[in-house]
């Protein structure tokens, strides 16, 4: 399974350093990947998005990088700032009958000190 | 423009009881898939309904049902209430179950089972 329980891996960063989440994909027939932010006692929110025809894009403070021959995707975020401090899971998807199913992977607890 | 909205957000109930979870999609989605966020996991896909019936199920019991209205509203109701269905219950909505695009999520139910 993909749970870690209540041990979810932990990202530490310093205010202002950049930081760099890794997330490794499941199912080689995904074609689009998604990043969510989840702040404590909150839903899921959107950051950034990718295609699987891209290997990066862009967003304001934030870039997502894949690479799809090691099922990998990374989110960098520039100038890491307090208001970052959540958990932050990649999802995957994939077409299942035509219809479209999302799966998340495992979550990493970024803290950031002041 | 409202997005995606959850009722009720806590809620504590006995084992071997029922619960009904209401979400309303944000305005223009027709598509609703719940989750269940165990504490310190990533969010496990339930179920999809579009068009009023169920397309997607994930790996969940019989005891998980649902229901989709004609203004798009869904319900997520659990019979036989068990000790580890306590979790956050996580609704998220979209354009079309095969569109390209994203889906957004509410704020959740949180439901412990005592």
């Amino acid at each position: 399974g993909e749970s870690v329980g209540l041990h979810l891996p932990t990202l530490s960063v310093q205010e202002g350093d950049n930081s760099i989440i890794n997330c490794a994909y499941s199912n080689s027939a995904s074609d689009y990947f998604i990043w969510y932010k989840q702040e404590s006692g909150k839903g899921p929110q959107f950051i950034i998005d990718i295609r699987s025809n891209m290997d990066k894009r862009q967003g304001q403070r934030v870039t997502v990088l894949l690479n799809k021959t090691v099922k990998h995707l990374s989110l960098q975020i520039a100038a890491t700032q307090p208001g970052d401090s959540a958990v932050y899971f990649c999802a995957e998807r994939t077409n299942s009958g035509g219809y479209q199913k999302v799966t998340f992977g495992i979550g990493t607890k970024l803290q950031v000190i002041p | 423009d409202a997005g995606v909205t959850q009722s009720p957000t806590h809620l504590i109930k006995t084992r071997g009881q029922q619960v009904t979870l209401r979400c309303s999609p944000k305005s223009g989605h027709d598509t609703v898939s719940w989750y269940q966020q165990a504490l310190g996991q990533g969010p496990q896909f339930i179920f999809q309904y579009y068009e009023e019936e169920e397309r997607q199920r994930g790996n969940f019991p019989d005891r998980f049902s649902g229901h989709q209205f004609p203004n798009y509203s869904s319900e997520l109701n659990v019979n036989a209430l068990l000790l580890g269905d306590s979790a956050l219950y996580l609704c998220a909505s979209s354009f079309r179950p095969d569109y390209q695009e994203t889906q957004y999520f509410g704020p959740g139910t949180r439901l412990l089972v005592l």
